[in-house]
């Protein structure tokens, strides 16, 4: 099946530890996206790349970390430095960077610092 | 600064009843504006993208309007079903950039 799987969908993290969130997508897009959710707040935009080799801070970069080594794939790593991890984390896809096209999301993954 | 601001932050209503949502915006230049449906601990599901040019769009019982002129839309679900409960949020997309928008969303609780 087509589509975008983010793994895992649950994870627990200590506090100073470094994570890796995974997000793969099969579509053929060239955009991807990173989100963060916080209950009661819109999504924001972590880090996006429009194109593989290529990514760009959003909104709360900070914190954060990414590649995009491959076209179908664009994991990030949630560092040690992120004050306040705890949310659920959103992968997204689109055909191009120029966002008149449709967005797919992933299912998403919990992290917890515990 | 490019804002999303959605009505009511949640609703109650009855099993086959309507309802409608709303979402003002004020992003410049305007490019699309799209309803997700958001399920609890998922991701967000498309329901419509709507361009400048389009006024109503369908999707099964859930029907989006578009006033670009007023910068507003809404999202009219019809005989709800216990299905329908969920977060619905309002997208919006400017001309040449490559992020979006987000409202933070109206929580709908279909109650039998």
């Amino acid at each position: 099946d087509g589509g975008i799987t983010q793994s895992p969908k649950y994870l627990f993290r200590k506090e100073g530890q470094n994570v890796t969130l995974s997000c793969e997508q099969n579509l053929n897009h060239d955009a991807m996206y990173w989100y963060r959710q916080d209950p009661g707040q819109g999504l924001r935009l972590i880090y996006y790349s429009q194109i593989v080799n290529d990514f760009q801070k959003g909104d709360i970069a900070e914190g954060y970390s990414v590649s995009r080594e491959k076209k179908e794939s664009f994991p990030l790593t949630v560092t040690s430095a992120q004050k306040n991890p705890t949310a659920f984390y959103l992968c997204a896809s689109s055909i191009s960077g120029i966002m008149n096209t449709e967005a797919f999301f992933g299912q998403g993954t919990r992290l917890t610092v515990v | 600064k490019n804002q999303v601001e959605q009505s009511p932050q949640s609703l109650i209503i009855l099993e086959g009843k309507n309802c409608t949502l709303q979402c003002n915006y004020t992003v410049s230049p305007f490019s699309n504006l799209r309803w997700y449906k958001q399920d609890t601990g998922r991701g967000p599901v498309s329901l419509t993208i709507m361009t400048f040019s389009e006024n109503t769009k369908s999707n099964g019982r859930y029907t989006a309007t578009l006033d670009a002129d007023t910068k507003q839309s809404s999202l009219h679900i019809t005989a709800s079903q216990l299905s329908d409960s969920a977060s619905y949020i309002c997208v919006v997309s400017a001309q040449g950039y490559s992020t979006l928008t987000f409202g933070k969303g109206t929580m709908l609780l279909v109650s039998p």
